[in-house]
């Protein structure tokens, strides 16, 4: 099983919104609403942000969301802060009844 | 709260086993409504699922360790662990213990704080 494709990095600027693309296939991301994002910091476990494509998880800010169109999952982050700065990680359910993990993409807030 | 706390030896010689417990504390591994898995991250890369377990002890595990992998479970001692055989230094990871809802193919949430296991002889 391959790992989804995300951009290595994104950047902005405090106040604007990005988006993290997670690419995959019919027999993943495509196939399945199952799709979940992870945040991790340095040094930190990865924390789940989003899942079921777009659902939040209880205390996550509303400021992040998520959408899915074919085999392309996508994170949007609203209203950027300094403290969104992080690592983030698509992962999928597959076909195969596995997981997979994109490769990570650093957002950095400038 | 749930909490999941990862522990074994920090450094394994190449072609040795790989030996890892993750004690559940905060609720009981013996649960219908969970899974438990293993996810790894080697130094500097992105995030790779090992396996799942559920507390009657049936496995899933991700086919490209070719076999080498073996998850249990101690309903007792509210542990699960991970045996990964024949390892050499592509093995070399911090290793995540984790807790998903069942029913559906949920995500993992929350996560242990992680491992870090080198392979060096």
């Amino acid at each position: 099983q391959s790992a989804l494709t995300q951009p290595a990095s994104v950047s902005g600027s405090p106040g604007q919104s990005i988006t993290i693309s997670c690419t995959g296939t019919s027999s993943d991301v495509g196939g399945y609403n199952y799709v979940s994002w992870y945040q991790q910091h340095p040094g930190k476990a990865p924390k789940l942000m989003i899942y079921d494509v777009s659902n939040r998880p209880s205390g996550v800010s509303n400021r992040f969301s998520g959408s899915k169109s074919v085999n392309t999952a996508s994170l949007t982050i609203s209203g950027l802060q300094a403290e969104d700065e992080a690592d983030y990680y698509c992962s999928s359910y597959t076909s195969s009844n596995t997981r997979v993990f994109g490769g990570g993409t650093k957002l950095t807030v400038l | 709260q749930l909490q999941l706390q990862e522990s074994g030896p920090g450094l394994v010689k190449p072609s040795e086993t790989l030996s890892l417990t993750c004690t559940v504390s905060g609720g009981s591994i013996r649960s219908s409504s969970y899974y438990w898995g293993w996810i790894r991250q080697p130094p500097g890369k992105g995030l790779e699922w090992i396996g799942t377990i559920y507390y009657s002890g049936s496995t899933y595990d991700n086919p490209s360790l070719k076999s080498r992998v073996t998850i249990s479970v101690d309903t007792s001692k509210n542990q699960f662990s991970l045996r990964l055989s024949s390892v050499t230094a592509a093995d070399t990871a911090v290793y995540y213990c984790a807790r998903r809802q069942g029913g559906y193919p949920a995500p993992f949430d929350p996560w242990g704080q992680g491992t870090l296991v080198t392979v060096s002889s």
